[in-house]
């Protein structure tokens, strides 16, 4: 069955202090693996899509890399804007044509001023 | 660019009763989805409509119908509401379905079953 786990959970940081966020994922065959991030009462907003183990891509603080098993999320020197819930996402090759994400729970980040 | 919209934000309804949920997709966009996000977990993905057509659809029952309007806006139907379906349901369209599209998602609707 294909699967996403995400952790931690929670994770707490001082503005300033950088750290990683883990997605790890069981797939029949991976089409993509997507970052969305969460702001309270709103949808998801994209962040990057990655294709092949491998491969990086950057945005502002934000890195997402990806291996044949797992995906970080490497946040570098954090604002409290940052603050949001990370939701690791799935394409399976079988669902390329159906647009189906398997979603993991997401990790919930506190930046502290 | 108008992004996605839902309606109503906010819905109160009793065990047993049907809901409609609307969703009006990006402008360009053509694939609609839907996704049900309980408290604390990730959004499971219900179906998505391409065209006026069912185009894919996760483990919900049938009670969970939906619909696409020729202007690519959507509509999710629920019959006989249970409490486990109180969530929030999240629509989301993109410009073709399937391989890697982005998904642009809208703020979503928050059942409440009683």
């Amino acid at each position: 069955e294909d699967q996403v786990t995400q952790s931690p959970e929670a994770l707490r940081l001082q503005e300033g202090e950088s750290s990683s966020l883990n997605c790890s994922y069981t797939v029949s065959g991976l089409r993509g693996l997507f970052w969305y991030r969460q702001d309270p009462g709103k949808g998801p907003e994209f962040l990057f899509t990655l294709y092949s183990a491998g491969e990086e891509k950057e945005k502002e603080r934000l890195k997402a890399t990806l291996t044949k098993k797992e995906s970080f999320l490497h946040i570098t020197a954090p604002k409290p804007e940052d603050s949001a819930t990370y939701l690791c996402a799935v394409q399976a090759r079988g669902s390329s044509n159906t647009g189906k994400l398997i979603f993991g729970q997401g990790t919930t980040l506190q930046v502290k001023p | 660019e108008t992004g996605v919209t839902q309606s109503p934000t906010h819905l109160i309804k009793t065990r047993g009763q049907q809901v409609t949920l609307r969703c009006s997709s990006q402008s360009g966009h053509n694939t609609v989805s839907w996704y049900q996000q309980a408290l604390g977990q990730g959004p499971q993905f219900i179906f998505q409509y391409y065209r006026e057509e069912e185009n894919g659809r996760g483990n919900f029952p049938p009670r969970f119908s939906g619909l696409q309007f020729p202007n690519y806006s959507s509509e999710l139907n629920v019959n006989a509401l249970e409490l486990d379906d109180s969530a929030l349901y999240l629509c989301a369209s993109s410009k073709n379905r399937g391989t890697n599209e982005k998904l642009f998602f809208g703020s979503g609707t928050q059942l409440s079953v009683l």
